[in-house]
């Protein structure tokens, strides 16, 4: 069994600042992929970064990196230099070995101009 | 980037009426594809998860009769939704996976309302 925990249910933050968004992981697998998706409005969700379980580097994509903890269990989503359009529900998601997602309950995230 | 494609977008029908949600991923194989549901400000629901040329698996509680999938090719899934009523409506967004644990890629969702 898998499990993903958002403790955030929101978080507010000022334009241009940075944001770290919270997930926390339990999994019986020793291989598994960590990912966090985008749902702004619309409803679309959008793939935005990976980290699988043996990346000795934390994953990065543009303005998006993942401080991935894995003693910890930790697989938090920085968001830096925040834009208005930034404002959206975040999913933090794991695989593992049997591949069938798991979807944490997301953080609304809304950012100030 | 993955592109996949779900149609319709919205959907508004009467009571009884069955209705087909197509998935398509535009430009790559999916080996297999997932359907969700979603309530208002709630997490994804998985449903039901399909392989190409097999027999969806359906998560419990979810009717294997009421909701009807059918993943015929690498590239199209569908979703039919028998003889819909009010409390089927919802958002159902599907989801297409090349292999392994690379990332799911999701259609912009089917907003099905039961009148």
């Amino acid at each position: 069994a898998q499990k993903i925990t958002q403790t955030q249910p929101g978080m507010f933050v000022q334009e241009k600042e940075a944001v770290t968004l919270d997930c926390t992981y339990d999994t019986s697998d020793p291989s598994y992929g960590l990912f966090w998706y985008k749902q702004p409005s619309s409803g679309e969700m959008i793939f935005l970064i990976y980290q699988g379980s043996y990346d000795q580097q934390n994953a990065t994509e543009g303005r998006y990196s993942l401080n991935f903890q894995k003693a910890r269990k930790s697989a938090n989503l920085v968001i830096s230099a925040s834009q208005l359009g930034d404002s959206a529900m975040y999913f933090c998601a794991i695989y593992g070995g049997s591949y069938i997602p798991t979807f944490g309950r997301g953080t609304s995230l809304i950012v100030h101009p | 980037g993955a592109v996949v494609s779900q149609h319709p977008s919205w959907v508004i029908c009467k009571s009884g009426t069955s209705v087909k949600i197509e998935c398509r991923s535009l430009d790559f194989q999916a080996t297999t594809m997932f359907w969700y549901r979603q309530f208002p400000k709630q997490s994804l629901m998985l449903m039901a998860t399909s392989n190409e040329g097999s027999k969806a698996t359906y998560e419990q509680g979810v009717e294997k009769d009421k909701f009807l999938i059918n993943h015929a090719s690498l590239t199209l899934s569908t979703l039919t939704v028998t003889s819909a009523h009010p409390e089927d409506s919802s958002f159902y967004i599907c989801s297409a996976r090349a292999q392994g644990f690379q990332p799911q890629h999701f259609g912009d969702g089917t907003r099905l309302s039961i009148l």
